[in-house]
């Protein structure tokens, strides 16, 4: 099986401009998470969807937000960038179909903002 | 909150044990660890839940203490293979959440 894959893989973009991010999941999988890594935070949930619902969101400003789509292929979007939302973002996918699942998380998308 | 690991970071050479630690302030249901390797993506090692279920790779063991709210990775006879920073995610939700915090991680390094 092929696994989650992200696009772009890397992104750079000036303040004020907003993004769209992509994330393809396992063949099968209906969960996709989200998640932002910098270096002073680690790891942060951003939001989760499952069958085309947003079922769980981090504490993050309305700026972030998500889709997922009937294929469960998932898209993040940030408006009106910010320094600070240069990082690395992940999107993970999980089965979600026998209770606790391990996550299985693409590459990520490096964004840089400028 | 954001669960606390220990240590920080930690060196072994070939063959050595080492335990990583996880502890929460809240009670927890889950806690689930991955490892990271520089320029890769978190990989799955262990999920432990609340009521003593395990799930994980063969390789890799681990303990949950309900009470204590803390999670201890056991990794025995250490590979060059196992460098990389352990993660640990915890969820204070019930089944059905993957909403999860991570601690800020622990570098592992292993030498020759």
């Amino acid at each position: 099986k092929a696994g989650v894959t992200q696009t772009p893989r890397y992104l750079i973009k000036t303040r004020g401009q907003q993004v769209t991010l992509s994330c393809s999941p396992i063949s099968g999988h209906r969960s996709v998470s989200w998640y932002q890594q910098t270096p002073g935070q680690g790891l942060q949930f951003l939001f989760e969807y499952f069958s085309e619902t947003q079922r769980n969101k981090g504490n993050f400003p309305g700026r972030f937000s998500g889709r997922q789509f009937s294929n469960s292929r998932s898209e993040m979007n940030v408006s009106t960038l910010e320094l600070g939302d240069s990082a690395l973002y992940l999107c993970a996918s999980s089965p979600r179909d026998r209770g606790y699942n391990e996550q299985f998380f693409g590459p990520g998308t490096r964004l840089t903002v400028l | 909150q954001q669960p606390v690991q220990s240590p920080q970071a930690v060196i072994l050479r070939e063959g050595e044990d080492a335990v990583i630690n996880c502890s929460s302030s809240k009670a927890l249901y889950s806690v689930h660890w991955y490892r990271q390797k520089h320029g890769e993506a978190p990989v799955f090692l262990m999920i432990l839940l609340k009521g003593g279920e395990q799930k994980g790779h063969e390789k890799i063991s681990a303990s949950f203490n309900e009470k204590k709210q803390q999670s201890s990775l056991y990794l025995t006879a250490s590979q060059l293979s196992y460098s990389g920073t352990y993660f640990c995610g915890t969820s204070d939700s019930g089944a059905g959440s993957y909403q999860l915090t991570f601690g800020k991680g622990t570098k592992l390094s292993v030498i020759p």
